[in-house]
């Protein structure tokens, strides 16, 4: 099983700041990696495919990057909506996996 | 756009099977990876497993064998049980659709979830 590990596990941002979020695989992935946002009491919600491909109705601010095993969610500029859960997901290989999550909050 | 919506029992008792079933508007169930991911509360996502439309199937093997997902075209649905369930089993269950790119008719292996449903709470319990 591919294992995701997710960094920092919790991060409390001020507004207009700066994100970034790690996800690292056991592994080897290729491209196959991708970010969802799960706000409060909803289901995620898909922001970024295959590492870096953006998805339409995503705010431009969201950007993905990384190869491999190491890969990063950038949310340049975080505004009060960004307020969630943040996951990785990796479907090169099966089990399909997700990350532990990593939780935003507004300083 | 297509739509999901989970449906079944929101209380299981323990060793019983829990049964859920998801029903696809909007949109084919013939094509595509049909998912299963839960969420105890206040934990993060577990992926169950997939069936696709040609009802090839696969399910995490942390739960050992006692998932089985199917598909019915006809209804535009597809389903989950899993049996013998305990406490553990406590969580959201989320229904998904698993999504590929394909370029110049090759398709990539890996798979995204572009719809979800809304998500149900199944407890279990005596």
């Amino acid at each position: 099983e591919i294992v995701l590990t997710q960094s920092p596990d919790f991060q409390s941002v001020t507004p207009k700041e700066k994100v970034t979020i790690t996800c690292r695989a056991s592994q080897s992935i290729g491209s196959g990696l991708h970010w969802y946002q799960q706000k409060p009491d909803q289901s995620p919600k898909l922001l970024i495919k295959y590492t870096s491909q953006s998805i339409s109705g995503v705010p431009s601010r969201f950007s993905g990057s990384g190869s491999g095993t190491d890969f990063t969610l950038t949310i340049n500029s975080l505004e009060a909506e960004d307020v969630a859960t943040y996951y990785c997901h990796q479907s090169s290989g099966l089990p399909w996996t997700f990350g532990q999550g990593t939780k935003v909050e507004i300083k | 756009q297509v739509q999901l919506q989970e449906s079944g029992p929101g209380l299981v008792k323990p060793s019983e099977t829990l049964s859920l079933t998801c029903t696809v508007s909007g949109g084919s169930i013939s094509s595509y990876y049909w998912t299963w991911i839960r969420q105890p509360p206040g934990k993060g996502l577990e992926w169950i497993g997939y069936v696709s439309y040609s009802e090839t199937s696969y399910h995490n093997p942390s739960l050992k064998s006692r998932v089985t997902i199917s598909v019915d075209t006809s209804m535009n649905q597809f389903s989950l049980d899993l049996i013998s369930v305990t406490a553990s089993d406590t969580a959201v269950y989320y229904c998904a659709r698993g999504v590929t790119s394909c370029t110049h008719g090759v398709c990539s292996r890996a798979y995204y979830f572009d719809s979800w449903g809304q998500g149900t709470l199944v407890t279990v319990s005596s």
